[in-house]
């Protein structure tokens, strides 16, 4: 069974701050990884995605991947409202799963 | 560039009966994803497409639930008979290949009465 495991949250931040989620997984040959934002009511949506170990910024946002540890988190510097979210962990190894996502409130 | 298309948006039915759900991908995508998600839950992957082959459906219930996507493009999943438990959003994902992003429709919400 292909497990994505993520903190269900609530995760609570005030505006301004880093925003620290983390997701595991347990197919050990999975090969790229993707962080999706859900607002309530909304379909998902792409933030980030890494395929190598290491770090990978876009702005606000860094992925950091350890294939080893089987461990994919996300960084978001100085945090803001519109920030609030769902945050959804994406696996792929020829399918995409999701992990259950954390919820995240940055508080002004 | 257009993005994936879902309909219906929204559906209501009494449990036993059949629906139906239609999703476009982005042209030029070859694999096609459908998704169950239920409220306070992330996607479950149901069925995956490349082109118009299956590559995974370990998590459709066989049973009820069947999908096809006859040229390669378009896509179906239908439900029948429906069960008060299959009260979720449907969202259909594509990308260009089976390990690239995956770009989500805006879904079909069930509601099974």
């Amino acid at each position: 069974q292909k497990e994505v495991e993520q903190n269900s949250g609530p995760l609570s931040v005030p505006e301004g701050a880093i925003a620290s989620l983390n997701c595991t997984y347990s197919d050990r040959g999975s090969q790229s990884f993707f962080w999706y934002r859900q607002y309530s009511g909304k379909s998902p949506e792409l933030i980030m995605f890494i395929y190598s170990n290491g770090d990978k910024e876009d702005g606000r946002f860094t992925a950091q991947l350890n294939k080893a540890s089987q461990y994919v988190s996300l960084l978001i510097r100085d945090s803001q409202p519109s920030d609030s979210a769902t945050y959804l962990c994406a696996v792929n190894n020829n399918d995409m799963r999701f992990g259950a996502g954390t919820r995240l409130t940055v508080k002004p | 560039e257009a993005g994936v298309a879902q309909s219906p948006r929204y559906k209501i039915i009494e449990k036993r009966q059949s629906v139906a759900f239609w999703c476009n991908p982005i042209s030029g995508h070859a694999t096609l994803y459908w998704y169950q998600q239920i409220l306070g839950q992330g996607p479950k992957l149901l069925i995956q497409f490349q082109n118009n082959g299956v590559v995974d459906d370990s998590q459709l219930p066989k049973d009820r639930f069947s999908a096809e996507r006859l040229k390669g493009v378009d896509s179906t999943l239908k439900i029948q008979p429906a069960k008060l438990e299959d009260s979720a959003v449907y969202l259909c994902a594509s990308s260009t290949t089976g390990g690239a992003e995956a770009f989500f429709g805006q879904g079909t919400r069930l509601t099974v009465v």
